[in-house]
């Protein structure tokens, strides 16, 4: 089934401890991002990747990095992870940058205590 | 000021009511215009795409961008119970060779359908 997927679905983790988020899409789409969602702030921005080997910067990027090695996969770290990133992430691709419509995944489900 | 507003509800209709669901903007270089259906506990599906300004109708669905006003709707006819979800109204500027290309969403308004 073509779509997106994302590992975990749900994590709980301890402060100061490193988690990757993943994220894989096999629409071939060339463009990716990652969001965060809470409540009462909606959906964010976190970081971007237009195509394969480039990323950017989103409203909100500290405590996150990424990396785009190939087309498909799109993983969200977080080196030292802290209470205010307890949140729902969620992973979305389109076919090209800009303002094409952009599909979501089912959300990973962190909670960092 | 935030770049798009949108009422977080919730609204709450009978069934086979029309629905209309609104956002207002501030950035007058958004071009692309979409709603999203979320709901509880999954990720935003994408119901409506729109560019630049006009209606576009999809089964019971229709969305209108009226750029003048910088103000966009979305109209649900003869609502049902599985549409109770939160919608999500989402835009993006043109191209531009720069700059974070995600899109820029209102908060969400709770809809609920009565039976």
């Amino acid at each position: 089934i073509a779509g997106i997927t994302q590992a975990p679905t749900s994590q709980i983790l301890a402060a100061g401890r490193r988690m990757t988020l993943r994220c894989t899409q096999d629409m071939r789409h060339n463009a990716m991002y990652w969001y965060r969602q809470d409540l009462g702030l909606g959906l964010r921005l976190i970081h971007y990747s237009n195509t394969a080997g480039t990323t950017g910067k989103g409203e909100v990027p500290d405590g996150y990095s990424v990396s785009r090695a190939n087309t498909d996969d799109f993983p969200l770290t977080l080196a030292s992870a802290v209470p205010s990133q307890t949140s729902v992430y969620f992973c979305a691709s389109s076919a090209r940058r800009g303002g094409n419509e952009q599909f979501f995944g089912p959300g990973t489900r962190l909670t960092v205590l | 000021q935030k770049e798009v507003e949108q009422d977080p509800g919730p609204l709450s209709v009978p069934e086979g009511a029309i629905v209309s669901l609104n956002c207002t903007y501030s950035n007058s270089a958004f071009q692309y215009f979409m709603w999203y259906r979320q709901y509880s506990r999954k990720g935003p599906e994408l119901l409506m795409y729109t560019y630049s300004s006009g209606n576009k109708e999809d089964g019971r669905f229709t969305a209108q961008v009226d750029k003048s006003s910088k103000y966009i709707s979305l109209f649900i006819r003869d609502s049902q119970p599985s549409d109770s979800a939160t919608y999500l109204c989402a835009m993006s500027a043109m191209y531009s060779g720069g700059g974070a290309d995600g899109l820029t969403f209102g908060k969400g308004t709770h809809l609920i359908i009565q039976p």
